[in-house]
Formats: structure tokens, sequence, C-alpha cells
């Protein structure tokens, strides 16, 4: 199932600094995105969404952004923290089907002191 | 901060064995959700439950599968006779509001299933 991909299996970054995280889909018919964080031995916990109805959701250091004719979202997080080491994971689902989530693939971010 | 807890975190079974995990959703939540990640690939959707009855499965989700909430507060995902392939991470979601929504699944940390 490809209809959610994550390219960068993994990124790396100086605390202090800006990651992003990128995203592809190929089903126009998502229509509510989401990024999930997700540490070893736990389950995905929800960051941040934004509908396709917005271009940009903010929520302190996290901003997402979506461009819907390029079919791409993606993640910024200002500033990196050594705490934000985790996989984070985008998902997509369709609100009317019941919100079921279509997930990339994760990319690994490492936030060097 | 209420969450979403499963038990066992790991269940280790004979192939052939029947299991069952266990989840607990968050109290007023209303749709709940089943994903597994086989060690390596993502994370995959099994099964969405709304209303006591089943709202859609994936075609992982085949009669070996069944999904119940027998009580107010327990959700539970039955593998009849486990395969060496069910081996994975098996995730519990939940969400509040109807079909229609906004509001993000929360998950719990899982339960590992290891089939011998």
């Amino acid at each position: 199932d490809q209809q959610v991909k994550q390219n960068s299996p993994s990124l790396s970054v100086q605390e202090g600094r800006i990651s992003i995280l990128n995203c592809d889909y190929t089903n126009s018919m998502f229509d509510y995105f989401l990024w999930y964080k997700k540490y070893p031995a736990e389950g995905p916990t929800f960051l941040i969404s934004i509908s396709s109805i917005k271009d940009k959701n903010e929520d302190g250091r996290f901003t997402v952004f979506l461009n819907k004719s390029a079919k791409h979202l993606s993640l910024h997080i200002v500033p990196s923290q050594p705490g934000d080491s985790a996989v984070y994971f985008c998902a997509a689902s369709i609100r009317a089907a019941g919100n079921k989530l279509t997930f990339g693939g994760g990319t690994r971010v490492l936030v060097k002191p | 901060e209420p969450e979403v807890t499963q038990t066992p975190s790991h269940q280790v079974t004979q192939m052939g064995q029947e299991v069952i995990l266990r989840c607990v959703p968050i109290s007023n939540h209303l749709y709940f959700y089943w994903y597994r990640q086989i060690l390596g690939q993502k994370v995959e959707f099994l099964v969405s439950f709304y209303n006591n009855e089943i709202s859609e499965k994936s075609e992982i989700f085949d009669d070996q599968f069944s999904v119940e909430r027998p009580d107010g507060s327990n959700f539970t995902l039955k593998i009849r006779s486990t395969k060496l392939e069910d081996s994975a991470m098996y995730f519990c979601a939940s969400r509040t509001s109807g079909p229609v929504s906004n509001q993000p699944q929360h998950f719990g940390d899982g339960t590992r299933l290891s089939i011998l």
C-alpha cells in the first residue's frame, strides 16, 4: 500500500534548528491528515492534524503544512529538542469513510545536543 | 490524561492456538480500531468498530479474526488459529465523536504477539 509515503527514512538535526519532515500521498479522497510521534516500546502519540480545507495548522513548536495540489504535507518542528528524537509517522484518512488511518513508513529523527 | 490501555504487553503463543488481545479505550470514545505493525513494515489498519458493530475491515481481517466489545469498557481482538505471519505489534486506538470527525485517534502502547 503506497498511498502514503515518507521518502526520508531518517533525519539528523542539531538541537535548536528546524526539523522538516515530508509526506506524500496519492489518494485525492484523503481529507484529514495527522502526524504521530512514536518512541520505542510505546504506541503512536498524536502530535498535530490538519483538514483538507486548511493549508497550515500550528501548535506550539509544531506546524503542519498541506499542499493539496502537490498531494504533499510537511511537519516543521522549531526549535528541535533532544526529546523530539523519535520516529514520526504521517497518516491520512477519509473522514466520511470512518477515519481509518493509512500510515506512511515513518521518519526516524535524531536531534543532537 | 486519559489513555488507551492494552494487555498483555507481550503474548507468546504456539501456532494454531487462539489468542485474545485486550484493550480498554478512553471512556467517552465511540469509535474503536485495531492496527498492526509487522516488524520493519508500515502500521496497517485491521478493523474499525462503531455502535457495537464492525464498520470497516481490511483484507487482512479474514475469518480468523474477530472483535468484540463484551462490556462497557473492553474491546478485544481474537485470532482464532494463529499463524506465524500473525507475529506483529498490535495497536488499539479510539477516538471520540461519530463517523465524520476531525478528532484524532489515540493509541495504546500495543501488544507484541509472537507466534512460535
